[in-house]
């Protein structure tokens, strides 16, 4: 079965550069979220994309964008990177008929370090 | 505010032991809670949801997780505890609005002795 599919898998980048990251959802899911989860910690929601329109804003930095695109992948934007955002980055996608008992998928997510 | 707490960051067992990961819940309206497992530079893979079907829920591995609304607890158990299952284990809610995010407890890494 198809999987959701995150690219690249890992990233190294220097202070103050920026980094695109790329999801690309499971085939007729119309759901797309991004967590971050820092090292030792929980995932935090960032944000989240219906029928790509945004939906839902979690703890997203200002320095963060996020689209989602007609093909339903998503990329998320991250600017002037610092230290602490080095992170595992999920997305994960849900069916439609969106409702509180469905499941999301993960990705595996992308390994960000900044340098 | 939906929230979930997961009492004990670190739980060991023996091979073939009970496994019992807690996972209490707080929560405004009926929960929807799922248990999901992190293995080492892995995504998440959910092992069992609660969605008011059933109080008793099944999942994959040998897990399973009672729904008690009188204790607002999700427990995770599992009989005999195998070398494969030491991992990470994440207990979530669903804000009630929007995409429905989730909501993660702070997880339980499970360590199974031999």
């Amino acid at each position: 079965a198809a999987g959701v599919i995150q690219s690249p898998r890992h990233l190294i980048k220097e202070k103050r550069e920026t980094a695109t990251l790329k999801c690309y959802p499971i085939p007729r899911h119309d759901t797309v979220y991004w967590y971050q989860q820092g090292p030792g910690q929980d995932p935090q929601f960032l944000i989240s994309f219906y029928e790509k329109m945004q939906s839902d804003k979690g703890s997203i930095p200002d320095r963060f964008s996020a689209q989602q695109f007609s093909d339903y992948h998503s990329e998320l934007n991250m600017s002037s990177l610092e230290l602490g955002d080095s992170a595992l980055y999920f997305c994960a996608s849900s069916p439609p008929g969106t409702s509180g008992h469905n499941e999301q998928f993960f990705g595996p997510g992308t390994r960000l370090t900044v340098l | 505010a939906q929230s979930v707490t997961q009492l004990g960051s670190h739980v060991s067992v023996s091979e073939g032991a009970l496994v019992l990961l807690r996972c209490n819940y707080s929560s405004s309206v009926p929960p929807y809670l799922f248990w999901y497992v992190q293995y080492p530079n892995q995504g998440l893979q959910l092992l069992l949801k609660y969605t008011s079907a059933a109080t008793l829920v099944k999942g994959i591995n040998g897990f399973e997780a009672e729904f008690k609304k009188s204790e607002t607890s999700f427990h995770l158990t599992k009989p005999s505890a195998h070398m494969s299952d030491a991992a990470e284990y994440f207990c979530a809610v669903t804000v009630p609005s929007g995409t429905y995010k989730y909501i993660f407890g702070t997880g339980t890494r499970l360590k199974v002795l031999a």
